[in-house]
């Protein structure tokens, strides 16, 4: 069973900090990752994309990913409120149609 | 920029009931997929489609079936909808590339399907 893996959470940081997302997957064959924004009541959308081992930067948020640990996350700096979400981890398993295997989620809270 | 619509944001039906999800895209996307996302379990696969008129079962595809008799166009049918059924279903799409590489998924914005 292909897994991914994320702390439930809830993770709660003050205004303005570093807010970091972890994920772990299971398939040691994915080549795809992804970050999902997920706000209440509402559907996913996406935020982040990387393929290779290293960092990924778009704005205030950076990507990482760590193919040998089988390890991905995600830094949001000068978190804001706006922020406050249920982010996904998800990863593009090996060999099947570019299905995506989705993490539960991990819920962000961003106190002023 | 990547555009899925669903037909509807709330539905509400009753018990027996066969129930019509409409989802399109306008990316001339080969995939698409459904998904319903419950509280606790997350994001799950019903069905997905890789062409037109071609499909495969996801996770929990019990209770439902799928059409999709043009590109652009993917339906999901609950033939005799139960109260089990109350979710939010999720449409997606993404290019097909080759398998494993790339792939992100756009989503739709949702349904929220009670059943009574």
């Amino acid at each position: 069973q292909k897994e991914v893996e994320q702390n439930s959470g809830p993770l709660s940081v003050p205004e303005g900090a570093i807010a970091s997302l972890n994920c772990t997957y299971s398939d040691r064959g994915s080549q795809s990752f992804f970050w999902y924004r997920q706000y209440s009541g509402k559907s996913p959308e996406l935020i982040m994309s990387i393929y290779s081992n290293g960092d990924k930067e778009d704005g205030r948020f950076t990507a990482q990913l760590n193919k040998a640990s089988q390890y991905v996350s995600l830094l949001i700096r000068d978190s804001q409120p706006s922020d406050s979400a249920t982010y996904l981890c998800a990863v593009n398993i090996a060999g099947g149609y570019n299905k995506l295997i989705f993490g539960a989620g991990t819920r962000l809270a961003v106190h002023p | 920029d990547v555009k899925v619509t669903q037909s509807s944001r709330y539905l509400v039906k009753r018990t027996g009931e066969k129930v019509f999800l409409e989802c399109v895209q306008d990316m001339d996307h080969e995939n698409m997929f459904w998904y319903r996302q419950d509280p606790g379990l997350g994001l799950r696969l019903i069905y997905f489609s890789y062409d037109v008129k071609m499909k495969e079962k996801g996770d929990i595809p019990e209770g439902y079936s799928v059409s999709r008799e043009k590109k652009e166009r993917f339906s999901l049918i609950l033939e005799s909808a139960s109260t089990n059924q109350t979710s939010m279903y999720l449409c997606a799409s993404s290019t097909q590339g080759a398998s494993g590489r790339y792939g992100e998924q756009f989503f739709g914005p949702g349904t929220r399907l009670t059943v009574l």
